[in-house]
């Protein structure tokens, strides 16, 4: 079984804190992504990385920063936390871009 | 926007009962998938329907995809209380490097 791990489940920061939130997969998988999930809003992708060292903007980069060194651990960053931020945040992995994507259970946020 | 929109927004049915939910998207798709979030969880993957297949089963999970109407249904036969959670479509809709785009999701409720 394809398995995806988020760091923590739930993590509470300060306002201006520089947050990491780690995602590892166990698949080999070449694709992975960060999602954030807000009430009315659905899944919305921050970025994406289709390699190492290979990433690209989704649809609200803004305030967001990844890293992948290597193929299994794809990290997010809060340059700056914000109380915007506060979401849940998904990471998932997929063999393709457009191929069944396997998600981690999710780090709940709160950035006070 | 590519997001698919699914419909009913909720959904509230007695077990035993059946469950249809609906998406819709607007611009043509390589495939359409259909996941489950528990409360609180990360995403799971149900089925996967590419653009030139109409139907697919899985289980008690039927899937439909109409082209020509460019919407999908997911059906869920004699449902139980387990089948609680929101239900997302995902539209991958070609190109190169061509992102999944996530509906909002409907809330389905299964009363024992």
């Amino acid at each position: 079984d394809v398995k995806v791990t988020q760091s923590s489940r739930y993590l509470v920061k300060r306002t201006g804190e520089k947050v990491f939130l780690e995602c590892v997969q166990d698949m080999d998988h070449e694709n992975m992504f960060w999602y954030r999930q807000d009430p009315g809003l659905g899944l919305r992708l921050i970025y994406f990385s289709y390699d190492v060292k290979m990433k690209e903007k989704g649809d609200i980069p803004e305030g967001y920063s990844v890293s992948r060194e290597k193929k299994e651990r794809f990290s997010l960053i809060l340059e700056s936390a914000s109380t915007n931020q506060t979401s849940m945040y998904l990471c998932a992995s997929s063999p393709q871009v457009t191929d069944t994507q396997y998600f981690g259970p999710g780090t709940r946020l709160t950035v006070l | 926007s590519q997001q698919g929109e699914e419909d009913p927004q909720a959904l509230s049915i007695q077990e035993g009962e059946n469950a249809t939910m609906n998406c819709s998207y607007k611009t043509s798709i390589n495939n359409l998938q259909w996941y489950r979030q528990n409360s609180g969880r990360g995403l799971v993957h149900l089925i996967l329907i590419r653009s030139n297949e109409r139907e697919k089963h899985s289980g008690r999970l039927r899937v439909t995809l109409d082209t020509s109407k460019k919407s999908s249904s997911l059906l869920i036969t004699a449902s139980r209380a387990a089948d609680t959670a929101s239900y997302f479509c995902a539209t991958s809709h070609g190109g190169a490097n061509s992102k999944l785009t996530f509906g909002k999701g409907i809330t389905l409720s299964v009363r024992p």
